[in-house]
Protein backbone atom coordinates (compact mmCIF):
# COMPACT_ATOMS: atom_id res chain seq x y z
CA UNK A 1 0.00 0.00 0.00
CA UNK A 2 1.40 3.02 -0.99
CA UNK A 3 1.21 5.60 1.93
CA UNK A 4 3.16 9.29 1.44
CA UNK A 5 3.94 11.16 4.41
CA UNK A 6 4.87 14.55 5.08
CA UNK A 7 6.86 16.46 7.76
CA UNK A 8 6.54 18.60 9.97
CA UNK A 9 2.75 18.35 10.23
CA UNK A 10 2.48 22.47 11.41
CA UNK A 11 5.17 24.96 10.55
CA UNK A 12 5.05 28.03 12.28
CA UNK A 13 8.28 30.45 11.29
CA UNK A 14 8.43 34.11 10.90
CA UNK A 15 9.08 36.34 7.93
CA UNK A 16 12.72 36.44 6.31
CA UNK A 17 13.44 32.58 7.72
CA UNK A 18 14.04 29.80 5.32
CA UNK A 19 12.71 26.14 6.19
CA UNK A 20 11.90 23.04 4.24
CA UNK A 21 9.25 20.55 3.87
CA UNK A 22 9.79 16.90 3.40
CA UNK A 23 7.88 14.24 1.35
CA UNK A 24 8.46 10.83 1.88
CA UNK A 25 6.66 8.15 -0.10
CA UNK A 26 6.49 4.24 0.33
CA UNK A 27 7.04 2.63 -3.56
CA UNK A 28 8.14 3.65 -6.61
CA UNK A 29 6.81 6.61 -8.06
CA UNK A 30 7.86 8.97 -10.92
CA UNK A 31 5.66 11.77 -10.68
CA UNK A 32 5.02 13.81 -8.15
CA UNK A 33 3.05 16.86 -7.26
CA UNK A 34 3.12 19.86 -5.12
CA UNK A 35 -0.27 21.79 -4.11
CA UNK A 36 -1.08 24.50 -2.13
CA UNK A 37 -4.87 25.40 0.27
CA UNK A 38 -5.75 28.28 1.61
CA UNK A 39 -7.79 27.33 4.37
CA UNK A 40 -11.65 26.69 3.06
CA UNK A 41 -10.44 26.74 -0.59
CA UNK A 42 -9.79 24.75 -3.02
CA UNK A 43 -6.14 22.97 -3.87
CA UNK A 44 -3.69 25.07 -6.15
CA UNK A 45 -0.94 22.60 -8.38
CA UNK A 46 2.39 24.18 -7.63
CA UNK A 47 4.90 22.10 -9.28
CA UNK A 48 4.90 18.68 -10.99
CA UNK A 49 8.13 16.93 -10.92
CA UNK A 50 8.79 14.39 -13.61
CA UNK A 51 12.02 12.43 -12.75
CA UNK A 52 14.56 11.75 -10.68
CA UNK A 53 16.88 14.94 -9.94
CA UNK A 54 14.11 17.49 -11.19
CA UNK A 55 13.91 21.09 -9.44
CA UNK A 56 11.47 23.21 -10.05
CA UNK A 57 11.08 26.84 -8.64
CA UNK A 58 8.52 29.99 -8.55
CA UNK A 59 9.01 32.96 -6.32
CA UNK A 60 10.21 31.77 -3.22
CA UNK A 61 9.20 28.09 -3.69
CA UNK A 62 11.82 25.68 -4.48
CA UNK A 63 10.57 21.71 -5.12
CA UNK A 64 13.21 19.00 -6.11
CA UNK A 65 12.49 15.40 -6.44
CA UNK A 66 14.87 12.32 -5.41
CA UNK A 67 13.20 9.23 -6.53
CA UNK A 68 16.22 6.48 -5.51
CA UNK A 69 15.57 8.00 -1.66
CA UNK A 70 11.53 8.78 -2.50
CA UNK A 71 12.04 11.94 -1.20
CA UNK A 72 10.71 15.21 -2.18
CA UNK A 73 11.32 18.71 -0.84
CA UNK A 74 9.74 22.08 -0.76
CA UNK A 75 12.39 24.70 -0.03
CA UNK A 76 10.90 28.07 1.33
CA UNK A 77 12.93 31.06 1.07
CA UNK A 78 12.36 34.36 2.41
CA UNK A 79 9.13 33.30 3.39
CA UNK A 80 5.87 36.52 3.69
CA UNK A 81 2.49 36.65 5.13
CA UNK A 82 1.31 35.21 2.15
CA UNK A 83 2.64 31.79 1.80
CA UNK A 84 0.54 30.88 4.77
CA UNK A 85 -1.45 27.72 3.40
CA UNK A 86 -1.39 23.87 4.02
CA UNK A 87 0.92 22.01 1.10
CA UNK A 88 0.37 18.72 -0.09
CA UNK A 89 2.70 16.30 -1.83
CA UNK A 90 0.86 13.49 -4.01
CA UNK A 91 2.15 10.60 -5.67
CA UNK A 92 -0.07 8.65 -8.45
CA UNK A 93 -0.70 5.32 -6.91
CA UNK A 94 0.21 3.07 -9.78
CA UNK A 95 -1.53 1.69 -13.03
CA UNK A 96 -2.99 2.83 -16.11
CA UNK A 97 -5.25 5.44 -14.12
CA UNK A 98 -4.47 9.00 -12.38
CA UNK A 99 -4.52 7.92 -8.77
CA UNK A 100 -3.44 10.86 -6.46
CA UNK A 101 -2.56 9.78 -2.92
CA UNK A 102 -2.04 12.98 -1.06
CA UNK A 103 0.78 13.05 1.75
CA UNK A 104 -0.66 14.48 5.10
CA UNK A 105 -0.49 17.86 4.56
CA UNK A 106 1.95 20.59 6.24
CA UNK A 107 0.28 23.73 7.48
CA UNK A 108 2.53 26.60 7.07
CA UNK A 109 1.90 29.76 9.44
CA UNK A 110 4.54 32.71 8.85
CA UNK A 111 4.14 35.27 11.48
CA UNK A 112 5.23 38.78 10.50
CA UNK B 1 -11.04 28.91 -19.93
CA UNK B 2 -9.02 26.35 -16.80
CA UNK B 3 -12.02 26.70 -14.39
CA UNK B 4 -13.28 23.58 -12.66
CA UNK B 5 -16.93 24.81 -11.21
CA UNK B 6 -19.14 23.12 -8.33
CA UNK B 7 -22.50 23.73 -7.39
CA UNK B 8 -23.58 24.53 -4.57
CA UNK B 9 -21.19 26.13 -2.05
CA UNK B 10 -22.51 25.02 0.76
CA UNK B 11 -24.92 22.56 1.43
CA UNK B 12 -26.83 21.12 4.71
CA UNK B 13 -28.75 18.30 4.57
CA UNK B 14 -30.66 16.25 7.05
CA UNK B 15 -30.02 12.28 7.06
CA UNK B 16 -33.81 11.66 5.17
CA UNK B 17 -32.93 14.16 2.37
CA UNK B 18 -31.75 13.30 -1.15
CA UNK B 19 -29.38 15.78 -2.69
CA UNK B 20 -27.11 16.71 -5.74
CA UNK B 21 -23.63 18.34 -5.74
CA UNK B 22 -22.39 19.40 -9.52
CA UNK B 23 -19.45 19.84 -11.06
CA UNK B 24 -18.74 21.47 -14.95
CA UNK B 25 -15.16 21.90 -16.62
CA UNK B 26 -15.36 23.55 -20.46
CA UNK B 27 -11.48 22.32 -20.73
CA UNK B 28 -11.93 19.67 -22.87
CA UNK B 29 -10.67 17.25 -20.03
CA UNK B 30 -12.09 13.50 -20.35
CA UNK B 31 -11.49 12.17 -16.79
CA UNK B 32 -13.26 13.84 -14.06
CA UNK B 33 -12.97 13.03 -10.37
CA UNK B 34 -14.84 13.10 -6.96
CA UNK B 35 -12.30 13.55 -3.70
CA UNK B 36 -13.93 13.82 -0.30
CA UNK B 37 -11.78 15.63 2.66
CA UNK B 38 -12.24 15.79 6.59
CA UNK B 39 -11.05 18.78 8.28
CA UNK B 40 -7.31 18.99 8.70
CA UNK B 41 -6.44 15.55 6.78
CA UNK B 42 -5.93 15.16 3.23
CA UNK B 43 -8.23 14.52 -0.28
CA UNK B 44 -9.20 10.98 -0.38
CA UNK B 45 -10.27 9.78 -4.13
CA UNK B 46 -13.99 8.78 -4.08
CA UNK B 47 -14.58 7.98 -7.98
CA UNK B 48 -13.16 8.60 -11.50
CA UNK B 49 -14.68 8.99 -14.53
CA UNK B 50 -12.97 8.43 -17.47
CA UNK B 51 -14.73 8.97 -21.32
CA UNK B 52 -17.99 9.00 -19.14
CA UNK B 53 -17.57 5.67 -17.65
CA UNK B 54 -16.60 4.77 -14.23
CA UNK B 55 -13.52 3.28 -13.89
CA UNK B 56 -12.60 3.75 -10.20
CA UNK B 57 -15.14 3.17 -6.99
CA UNK B 58 -12.70 3.57 -3.87
CA UNK B 59 -15.32 1.22 -2.10
CA UNK B 60 -17.52 4.23 -1.51
CA UNK B 61 -20.69 3.38 0.10
CA UNK B 62 -23.55 3.61 -1.61
CA UNK B 63 -25.26 6.26 -0.28
CA UNK B 64 -23.12 8.11 -2.63
CA UNK B 65 -24.23 7.60 -6.89
CA UNK B 66 -22.23 9.63 -9.17
CA UNK B 67 -22.97 10.07 -12.34
CA UNK B 68 -21.18 11.40 -15.48
CA UNK B 69 -24.24 12.73 -17.89
CA UNK B 70 -21.32 14.24 -20.86
CA UNK B 71 -17.59 14.74 -20.98
CA UNK B 72 -18.12 18.55 -19.54
CA UNK B 73 -20.07 17.71 -16.12
CA UNK B 74 -20.13 15.02 -13.52
CA UNK B 75 -22.40 14.87 -10.27
CA UNK B 76 -22.64 13.22 -7.08
CA UNK B 77 -26.22 12.35 -6.01
CA UNK B 78 -26.41 11.70 -1.87
CA UNK B 79 -29.16 10.26 -0.13
CA UNK B 80 -29.66 8.76 3.23
CA UNK B 81 -25.92 10.40 4.79
CA UNK B 82 -24.83 9.96 7.80
CA UNK B 83 -23.39 13.09 10.45
CA UNK B 84 -19.80 11.72 9.37
CA UNK B 85 -19.91 12.10 5.47
CA UNK B 86 -19.93 15.90 6.29
CA UNK B 87 -16.71 17.11 4.79
CA UNK B 88 -15.81 19.60 2.10
CA UNK B 89 -16.60 17.42 -1.83
CA UNK B 90 -13.61 18.88 -4.22
CA UNK B 91 -13.93 17.52 -7.85
CA UNK B 92 -11.19 17.60 -9.97
CA UNK B 93 -10.52 16.97 -13.97
CA UNK B 94 -7.49 15.98 -16.16
CA UNK B 95 -6.79 15.47 -19.90
CA UNK B 96 -7.54 11.52 -20.17
CA UNK B 97 -6.84 10.54 -16.95
CA UNK B 98 -3.33 8.68 -17.64
CA UNK B 99 -0.94 8.38 -14.52
CA UNK B 100 0.86 11.54 -16.73
CA UNK B 101 -1.53 14.35 -16.04
CA UNK B 102 -2.16 16.90 -13.52
CA UNK B 103 -5.91 17.38 -11.78
CA UNK B 104 -7.15 20.38 -12.04
CA UNK B 105 -9.30 21.07 -8.51
CA UNK B 106 -12.37 22.84 -8.11
CA UNK B 107 -13.62 24.88 -5.09
CA UNK B 108 -15.44 22.13 -3.63
CA UNK B 109 -18.82 22.33 -1.88
CA UNK B 110 -19.05 21.98 1.85
CA UNK B 111 -21.47 19.44 3.25
CA UNK B 112 -22.46 19.39 6.51
CA UNK B 113 -25.24 16.54 7.84
CA UNK B 114 -27.68 16.92 10.46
Amino acid sequence: ELKVEQNPLFLSMQEGKNYTIYCNYSTTSDRLYWYRQDPGKSLESLFVLLSNGAVKQEGRLMASLDTKARLSTLHITAAVHDLSATYFCAVIRGGATNKLIFGTGTLLAVQP
Amino acid sequence: DTEVTQTPKHLVMGMTNKKSLKCEQHMGHRAMYWYKQKAKKPPELMFVYSYEKLSINESVPSRFSPECPNSSLLNLHLHALQPEDSALYLCASSRTGTAQETQYFGPGTRLLVL
